[in-house]
């Protein structure tokens, strides 16, 4: 089973910031939050993960809580190109002997124009 | 550079007909994953490979279900007397390292048994 909850679905304005929230109060220390998001009829795109401090790459932010059972991932600009469904997934980081990732139901984001 | 691809990009069968898919993941990734996602349904886990070590079949979901991978590199998902239900898309991924990194993931075969 997923070990993360998020919302079944959003909406953003476009040009507007999509908070994404996504709660794991079950995690463990050697564990790191991943995101991905699936575009309709495609494949799961990577977007960011982290394991305790917050991270930014050129698609989004991720902030992770002090005691790490929540994170949200923030998309700063959003776009049409942007509604997706969204996944929030909680894996084993490098070494770990888990390697598959776990998909929930994910956040569908509908940015709106 | 080339991305993870997959073929057939569509299948239609006949319950029954045994089909195989395959996988091309990104050269030089060791690391190689399938997974189904159902109609309306988050995507499932179904078998990794990882270089010569034996595969981690734990989400085969039953016999009908195999896989091999070839030289390391290319990999054929095969189902023997397909079922209505094995109708889904079959998602190929693959990474650079076992545990590491990210997965990248191919476009999926949509597989449908009439």
């Amino acid at each position: 089973d997923a070990k993360t909850t998020q919302p079944t679905s959003m909406d953003c304005a476009e040009g507007r910031a999509a908070n994404l929230p996504c709660n794991h109060s079950t995690i463990s220390g050697n564990e790191y939050v991943y995101w991905y998001r699936q575009i309709h009829s495609q494949g799961p795109q990577y977007i960011i993960h982290g394991l305790k401090n917050n991270e930014t790459n050129e698609m989004a932010s991720l902030i992770i809580t002090e005691d790490r059972k929540s994170s949200t991932l923030i998309l700063p600009h959003a776009t049409l190109r942007d509604t997706a469904v969204y996944y929030c997934i909680v894996r084993e980081g490098y070494g770990g002997a888990t390697n598959k990732l776990i998909f929930g139901t994910g956040t569908l984001l509908a940015v709106q124009p | 550079g080339a991305g993870v691809s997959q073929s057939p990009s569509n299948k239609v069968t006949e319950k029954g007909k045994d089909v195989e898919l395959r996988c091309d993941p990104i050269s030089g990734h060791t690391a190689l994953y399938w997974y189904r996602q159902s109609l309306g349904q988050g995507l499932e886990f179904l078998i990794y490979f990882q270089g010569n070590s034996a595969p981690d079949k734990s989400g085969l979901p039953s016999d009908r279900f195999s896989a091999e991978r070839t030289g390391g590199s290319v990999s054929t998902l095969t189902i023997q007397r397909t079922q209505q239900e094995d109708s889904a898309v079959y998602l190929c991924a693959s990474s650079p390292q076992r545990g590491r990194e990210t997965q990248y993931f191919g476009p999926g075969t949509r597989l449908l048994v009439l």
